[in-house]
């Protein structure tokens, strides 16, 4: 069975800009959700989404947004791309909604210039 | 929110040699979870275990709930056990997977 898979795996922007992130979960898979990982903060979580409906969302600006299909797939957006947003953007995904063991993809390194 | 403490914050082992990580949570939880994040950034789930004990391998896991820790214990190091280990759980009382993470403890195995 194939694992998360995340895309693309790097990518370089400029502040003001936008991007996008894909996330594929493992098959079966019907919860998505996000993290931020830097080394000034961590990982934070992002948000989390199960049925295409967001269920939990972290302490981000509203720049930070997301969405699933109904397929389990995932993306999140990021508009207006600052300097610190700069990071290792990771997505998990896990059979259900609740208390379930979380399996990580291999991350989309973001670097804004 | 919850509060981890993972220690030690780095550990330096000779290969072969046994070590333990520890986790400290500052509230009741119904998720815990320990990860390895390999070299190249990807987060391996080690366990899944809010409570009791569980062992795979050289590698075991203990969290004692009511004492709010968990401890990661790994035996017989190799070189490809380096990497940052991360300590995540979740607050009791919340549903989904929200998990809030330590700052890891950094493993470096010489041979």
């Amino acid at each position: 069975k194939a694992g998360v898979t995340q895309t693309p795996r790097y990518l370089i922007k400029t502040r003001g800009q936008q991007v996008t992130l894909s996330c594929s979960p493992i098959s079966g898979h019907r919860s998505v959700s996000w993290y931020q990982q830097t080394p000034g903060q961590g990982l934070q979580f992002l948000f989390e989404y199960f049925s295409e409906t967001q269920r939990n969302k972290g302490n981000f600006p509203g720049r930070f947004s997301g969405r699933q299909f109904s397929n389990s797939r995932s993306e999140m957006n990021v508009s207006t791309l600052e300097l610190g947003d700069s990071a290792l953007y990771l997505c998990a995904s896990s059979p259900s909604w609740d208390g379930e063991k979380l399996f990580f993809g291999s991350g989309t390194q973001l670097s804004v210039l | 929110g919850i509060q981890v403490e993972q220690s030690p914050p780095d550990l330096i082992l000779q290969e072969g040699a046994n070590s333990t990580l520890r986790c400290n949570f500052s509230d009741s939880v119904n998720n815990l979870q320990w990860f390895h994040q390999n070299p190249w950034g990807q987060l391996i789930n080690l366990f899944y275990i809010p409570s009791g004990t569980k062992q795979n391998g050289r590698l075991s896991a203990t969290t004692v709930a009511t004492e709010r820790y968990s401890l990661l214990y790994i035996s017989s190091s190799q070189t490809t056990d380096s990497g940052v280990y991360f300590c995540a759980v979740e607050r009791a009382g919340t549903s989904g997977s929200r998990l809030t993470f330590g700052e890891g403890t950094q493993l470096t195995v010489n041979p």
